[in-house]
């Protein structure tokens, strides 16, 4: 069963530009959710999809925002991009609502500049 | 402020020694997860603990889980250079939060 797949693995971006980093889950899984991880703060939840509808969000400004198809594929959008917002963005799947067996991706590398 | 406080932060040990990680929250967790993250990959998840007192093995790692559900801790026995990595506890309910990390280095 192939994993967690992230696509692009490595993205450099300008500030003020806007970006699209996609995950595909596991066949099967239907939940979505996608993590920030940087030096300074950690691993921090951004947001859960589930069924195409997005169920948590956690702390971040409304320039972070995601969306999730019916194939259960999910992409998360950042606009207007600040320095700080420089990380490696993670996102996992699992076939159920909730944070159990959560299978994460490789993530993907973002640098702004 | 972090709501899962992990320690200790940095571990370099030789290999053989023993080593505990503690993870601990002033909040209760319905349960906690335990994960290992190696450079350039996602975290992959190790055990869940449910019940408070709960103890749980995996092979040399042994994780347990706080009677109160607000702390839980990491023992591995006889480390390994193959144990290196970054282990992060991680719990929640509507957001799912994550330790603050530790990174552990076996020496060979």
């Amino acid at each position: 069963k192939a994993g967690v797949t992230q696509t692009p693995r490595y993205l450099i971006k300008t500030r003020g530009q806007q970006v699209t980093l996609s995950c595909s889950p596991i066949s099967g899984h239907r939940s979505v959710s996608w993590y920030q991880q940087t030096p300074g703060q950690g691993l921090q939840f951004l947001f859960e999809y589930f069924s195409e509808t997005q169920r948590n969000k956690g702390n971040f400004p409304g320039r972070f925002s995601g969306r999730q198809f019916s194939n259960s594929r999910s992409e998360m959008n950042v606009s207007t991009l600040e320095l700080g917002d420089s990380a490696l963005y993670l996102c996992a799947s699992s076939f159920s609502r909730g944070y159990n067996e959560q299978f994460f991706g490789p993530g993907t590398r973002l640098t702004v500049l | 402020t972090q709501l899962l406080e992990q320690s200790p932060q940095f571990l370099s040990i030789q290999e053989g020694e023993n080593l505990t990680v503690y993870c601990n929250s002033s909040s209760v967790f319905s349960s906690l997860q335990w994960y290992r993250q190696e450079p350039g990959e996602g975290p992959v998840l190790l055990v869940t603990v449910v019940t408070g007192g709960e103890v749980k093995k995996l092979k040399r790692l042994t994780f347990q889980f706080g009677d109160a559900r607000k702390d839980s801790s990491l023992h591995i026995t006889a480390a390994q250079p193959g144990d290196t990595g970054l282990y992060l506890c991680a719990g929640g309910g509507n957001q799912f939060y994550f330790g603050t990390g530790t990174s552990l280095t076996v020496i060979p």
